[in-house]
């Protein structure tokens, strides 16, 4: 079974902190994903990862930035928190190019911004 | 502009009724790929049934079956017979190919409740 861990279910931060979340993969998968969630609007992309060191932004990337410096972890990086990020973030990851794999998540992290 | 399109914020269905739920799209590629997941209480995205946009016939993953209207551009999700734990989160999602680089679009979700 293909496992998506993330670092924290539930982060609580102070507006202005810098915010890691962390999101690790155990099958070798080439692309990795962080999408936010929030009520009546789905999930939106932020960032992706198709390779190591390779990212591309997403639908929503302004406020974030991620890091992939092993195939099987990706970060995704609030610089400076701020309240309207107070959401759920979901990571994801899928094997290679077929457009008919799909996404493998992770629990999702809830963090508070106060 | 919107490109997958779920109309009902919630439903409630009684327990070992059927359920549609409805998903309507929009893309100009020919090649895509339709998916929906199941997100109980606990967070996760559970991936629940695949249909792409040349496949034949409808996908039916035990009981969940894509009800597929490619020129209607609606991809409906079906449950047979369904049970409490079906209560969840809904979300259909696209994907387009070539571009886009694996990316999926998702819906705004429906909340299923099944009542005992």
């Amino acid at each position: 079974d293909v496992k998506v861990t993330q670092s924290s279910r539930y982060l609580v931060k102070r507006t202005g902190e810098k915010v890691f979340l962390e999101c690790v993969q155990d099958m070798d998968h080439e692309n990795m994903f962080w999408y936010r969630q929030d009520p009546g609007l789905g999930l939106r992309l932020i960032y992706f990862s198709y390779d190591v060191k390779m990212k591309e932004k997403g639908d929503i990337p302004e406020g974030y930035s991620v890091s992939r410096e092993k195939k099987e972890r990706f970060s995704l990086i609030l610089e400076s928190a701020s309240t309207n990020q107070t959401s759920m973030y979901l990571c994801a990851s899928s094997l290679g190019q077929r457009y008919q794999e799909t996404q493998y998540f992770g629990p999702g992290t809830r963090l508070l911004v106060l | 502009a919107q490109k997958i399109t779920q109309t009902q914020p919630g439903m409630f269905v009684q327990e070992k009724e059927a359920v549609t739920l409805d998903c309507t799209y929009d893309t100009s590629d020919p090649s895509y790929g339709l998916f929906w997941y199941k997100q109980p209480s606990s967070g996760e995205m559970i991936f629940l049934i695949y249909q792409g946009s040349y496949d034949q016939q409808n996908a039916t993953e035990g009981r969940y079956s894509l009800n597929f209207q490619k020129a209607r551009k609606s991809a409906n999700l079906v449950i047979s017979a369904s049970q409490l734990g079906d209560s969840a989160m809904y979300f259909c999602a696209m994907r387009e190919a070539p571009r886009g680089a694996q990316k999926l679009v998702f819906g705004q979700g429906t909340r299923l409740t099944i009542n005992p």
